[in-house]
């Protein structure tokens, strides 16, 4: 089966400015995740869906990141305005139906620089 | 906010040497995974150990699940330079997955 698709690979914008990362799961998957991951950490949940619901965005900062998954297939974050601090790996991740410790699986993430 | 720190967080040892690395928390967790992620890549996972005590093996890997289910530890024995990469537990709870701040090792031909 394919994996979880990711675009674009790599951005380079400059502060203030705004971008956004798309990413197609593996079908069937219901459940997505949005990861922010810093050079050499580990990766912190932005944002969980379950199908076109948000499960959890409470480390989401709403005032500049947004994510939507309208019919619960392929997912879209944007960030607006982009801040310095904004610079990592972005990657998303999805899961099978129902089952909460089961794998995840990731896609080989979009690498955003903020100047 | 459930936090997962792992030691060591750099780790650079000769081919063929043993080595631990530890995932601890103050939380309880359901089950905890253990995750392997190369440079360019997203992580892949190792393991999944869900049971107080759990001993799992994957070749030279041993994972192993505290019995309070707080904490975790991953032994390799005789390493390799395939086994470089940034390795991170991830424990879950209330439906969510944490991840663990990771550990890079690099292992020196």
């Amino acid at each position: 089966e394919a994996g979880v698709a990711q675009s674009p690979r790599y951005k380079i914008i400059e502060k203030r400015q705004s971008v956004a990362f798309w990413c197609n799961p593996i079908s069937g998957h219901a459940t997505l995740y949005w990861y922010q991951q810093i050079l050499g950490q580990g990766p912190k949940l932005l944002i969980q869906f379950q199908n076109n619901g948000v499960v959890d965005d409470s480390q989401l900062p709403k005032d500049r990141f947004s994510a939507e998954r309208l019919k619960g297939v392929d997912s879209t974050l944007k960030i607006q305005p982009a801040k310095l601090e904004d610079s990592a790996v972005y990657l998303c991740a999805s899961r099978r139906p129902g089952s909460f410790t089961g794998e995840l699986f990731f896609g080989e993430g979009s690498r955003l620089t903020v100047l | 906010t459930q936090l997962l720190e792992q030691s060591p967080q750099f780790l650079s040892i000769q081919e063929g040497e043993n080595l631990t690395v530890y995932c601890n928390s103050s939380s309880v967790f359901s089950s905890l995974q253990w995750y392997r992620q190369e440079p360019g890549e997203g992580p892949v996972l190792l393991v999944t150990v869900v049971t107080g005590g759990e001993v799992k093996k994957l070749k030279r890997l041993t994972f192993q699940f505290g019995d309070a289910r707080k904490d975790s530890s991953l032994h390799i024995t005789a390493a390799q330079p395939g086994d470089t990469g940034l390795y991170l537990c991830a424990g879950s709870g209330n439906e969510k997955l944490t991840f663990g701040t990771g550990t890079r090792l690099t292992i020196i031909p």
